[in-house]
């Protein structure tokens, strides 16, 4: 299958700094992909939608100027956490396909 | 908003007997896919049915849509322990601007007492 993966699996950081994660389509294009946070236990919340060249699209609840997200190539979405404090410590997982998901292995998030 | 229930939310079987984990929709489905996450992993795509009633089997699993596109099971005949984890369903809708969204459900986490 397809293979997507996430950089990096996990981080540290301090309360107020900020923190990028990648998402790589490895063996496909992708002109969309989802970033998606699972809190422990809980399902995945997609959080917005990737789109290649263009503005995300953020679920409802979502910030947009705190969860930044580029995807500049066909292959490569970041999400941004800006100014990132002790709540959004999480798992942060993107995914990219057509009708069916691959998704990446996930960063873990801890925001001390 | 679509909400995408599964019930039960947790499960503790003998290894060696049936499981099942039940999926329902607030509005009608475009499709319905199934995925497995292992404690500490990521979810992994196991299956998507699309037609209403559809059944599909994989060894030991067996996956059925519901005829409305609302529901959707997962059934685990002879559970073992690497069945381990916990299940989601996930539905695909299609909104009113022709927009694919992927909402998953609550999820279903299996433990086998060995």
């Amino acid at each position: 299958g397809a293979v997507v993966s996430q950089h990096p699996s996990r981080v540290i950081c301090k309360s107020g700094t900020s923190v990028k994660i990648e998402c790589r389509s490895l063996d496909f294009q992708a002109t969309t992909m989802f970033w998606y946070r699972q809190f422990p236990k809980q399902s995945l919340m997609l959080m917005a939608t990737s789109n290649e060249g263009s503005k995300a699209t953020y679920e409802q609840g979502v910030e947009k100027d705190k969860f930044l997200i580029n995807h500049a190539s066909l292959t490569l979405s970041t999400l941004t956490v800006t100014s990132a404090h002790p709540e959004d410590s999480s798992f942060y997982i993107c995914s990219a396909g057509w009708e069916t998901q691959y998704f990446g292995p996930g960063t873990r998030l801890l925001v001390l | 908003g679509q909400q995408v229930m599964q019930i039960p939310q947790y499960q503790h079987v003998q290894e060696g007997e049936d499981f099942t984990t039940y999926c329902n929709s607030s509005t009608t489905l475009s499709n319905i896919q199934w995925y497995k996450q292992r404690p500490g992993g990521h979810p992994v795509f196991l299956i998507q049915l699309v037609k209403s009633g559809e059944v599909k089997k994989q060894k030991r699993l067996t996956f059925q849509f519901g005829e409305a596109k609302k529901n959707s099971s997962l059934h685990i005949t002879a559970t073992q322990t690497t069945d381990v984890g916990t299940y989601f369903c996930a539905g695909l809708f299609i909104s009113n601007f022709g927009n694919e969204k992927l909402t998953f459900g609550t999820g279903t986490r299996l433990t086998i007492i060995p």
